[in-house]
């Protein structure tokens, strides 16, 4: 099965923990990315890897760093989380951008921070 | 502001009734998508879209680029088409990601 697959699916910490989420694709893309859909269901974009560097990186809070071994795999690590970090985290990937950014979503792994 | 506005906010239709999800962008964009979300579930892609108009059984989506919109049209409603539906572009002066809407919320009652 060709998809993108991400664990835990649902994780529940307490304030300063350290949490690490995977995300992994079969479909052969060069680019992946990590989302954040709020309590109010708004996608915002968190990061982009082409092909294992860094391109897009929105002002996301220090505490949040994603890590990238190869171009199927993007985690994404927060230290220290904080009660406004609970949201879902969807990972993503597509093969490239402008005519070809077909893009494809894992499930998400949803985190309450309590 | 919002670069991505999609209308209606919500809609609740009768089963068997047609809607019509519009999507209107406020920068120059790539490309564009429509996506599908029930209420804890994943991100579902229901049209990659670059331009012009593609069909898929009862849904049909026409894009055009140089006017900067989008529409999703759903004919002949049913239940399980209820959700959320979000359109999505990819700005035209930055690649590698996705600026999303804020979304339709569908309900189709029987």
């Amino acid at each position: 099965e060709t998809a993108v697959f991400q664990t835990p699916n649902y994780h529940v910490t307490q304030v300063g923990n350290e949490v690490s989420f995977n995300c992994k694709q079969t479909l052969g893309h060069d680019t992946m990315y990590w989302y954040k859909q709020d309590s109010k269901k708004l996608l915002k974009i968190m990061f982009s890897y082409n092909n294992k560097q860094l391109i897009v990186n929105e002002t996301v809070p220090r505490r949040f760093s994603p890590q990238s071994s190869d171009k199927a795999h993007l985690n994404l690590r927060i230290k220290s989380v904080e009660p406004e970090d609970s949201a879902v985290y969807l990972c993503a990937s597509s093969s490239g951008q402008g005519a070809n950014s077909d893009y494809t979503f894992g499930s998400g792994t949803r985190l309450l921070v309590i | 502001g919002q670069q991505v506005q999609q209308s209606p906010t919500s809609l609740v239709l009768q089963e068997g009734e047609n809607a019509e999800l519009q999507c209107n962008f406020s920068t120059s964009l790539n490309s564009m998508q429509w996506f599908y979300q029930r209420p804890g579930g994943s991100l579902i892609s229901v049209f990659y879209n670059p331009s012009g108009t593609k069909q898929s059984g009862r849904l049909t989506s026409t894009t055009v680029i140089k006017e900067r919109r989008s529409s999703l049209h759903i004919s002949s409603s049913q239940i399980t088409d209820s959700g959320t539906y979000l359109c999505a572009m990819e700005p035209g002066n930055m690649g590698y990601k996705l600026t999303f809407g804020t979304g339709t919320s569908l309900l189709v009652d029987p």
